[in-house]
């Protein structure tokens, strides 16, 4: 156990539909990452937050968004989405230490658009 | 932008026999860190192993060493005693520097047979 959760484990929606997914980062850590692993794209970042501000942007497309709020967790929102959004979906969390190399992933939010 | 290449999609190895995975990337970055991510079937991402660039010394942990030869940007992982539960996708990946986000390679499906 990494010590981050997401939620949920599994996600079935239709074509247009917005879904959101959550992240607890594990105690003390300020960095938040998300990830998208996909068949045909792999392993992409999509964004990191760092104690409430966004930090990075990758391949993160407009009809995503995320956040993270005073308590650390994160949510990241994905809206009109399309078949090809069908992914696992990964939150990363890492202490805020200098120096802080490892990231540490949840078990991941399956999402498939039907 | 960094750019991680495996250049091996699939592997099999026998029980307690040694493999070693490649890992080839590109960066104009001085100051990074290189790892090795196990996803087994479960979908958990698992660090094997880590690398700092500025260290000569190979990292080990356990069964699990690497190969790091920063000039020519190569970063393979051996393992030894390969063991049943090995089985796994392994995947290479490069971070700026502490703190960062992870650019992964696109994996290499290793099968351990008994």
């Amino acid at each position: 156990d990494s010590g981050v959760t997401q939620t949920p484990k599994h996600l079935i929606t239709a074509t247009g539909q917005r879904v959101t997914l959550r992240c607890s980062p594990r105690s003390g850590d300020l960095s938040v990452y998300w990830y998208q692993q996909s068949l045909d794209q792999g392993l992409q970042f999509l964004i990191q937050y760092y104690n409430g501000e966004e930090r990075a942007k990758g391949n993160i497309l407009e009809r995503f968004s995320a956040q993270q709020f005073p308590d650390l967790h994160s949510e990241l929102n994905l809206s009109s989405l399309e078949l090809g959004d069908s992914a696992l979906y990964f939150c990363a969390s890492s202490p805020p230490a200098q120096g802080a190399t490892e990231a540490f992933f949840g078990q991941g939010t399956r999402l498939t658009v039907v | 932008a960094q750019t991680v290449t495996q250049s091996q999609p699939e592997m099999s190895v026998q029980e307690a026999e040694t493999v070693t995975l490649s890992c080839t990337y590109d960066t104009s970055e001085s100051n990074y860190y290189l790892f090795w991510y196990k996803q087994p079937p479960s979908r958990q991402m698992i660090l094997v192993i880590r690398q700092e660039a500025y260290k000569q010394q190979n990292a080990t942990e356990n069964r699990f060493s690497v190969n790091f030869q920063k000039a020519a940007k190569s970063f393979s992982l051996k393992i030894s005693d390969s063991q049943l539960g090995d089985t796994a996708m392994y995947f290479c990946a490069f971070m700026k520097g502490a703190g960062n986000m992870l650019t992964f390679g696109g994996g290499t499906r290793l099968m351990v047979k008994p």
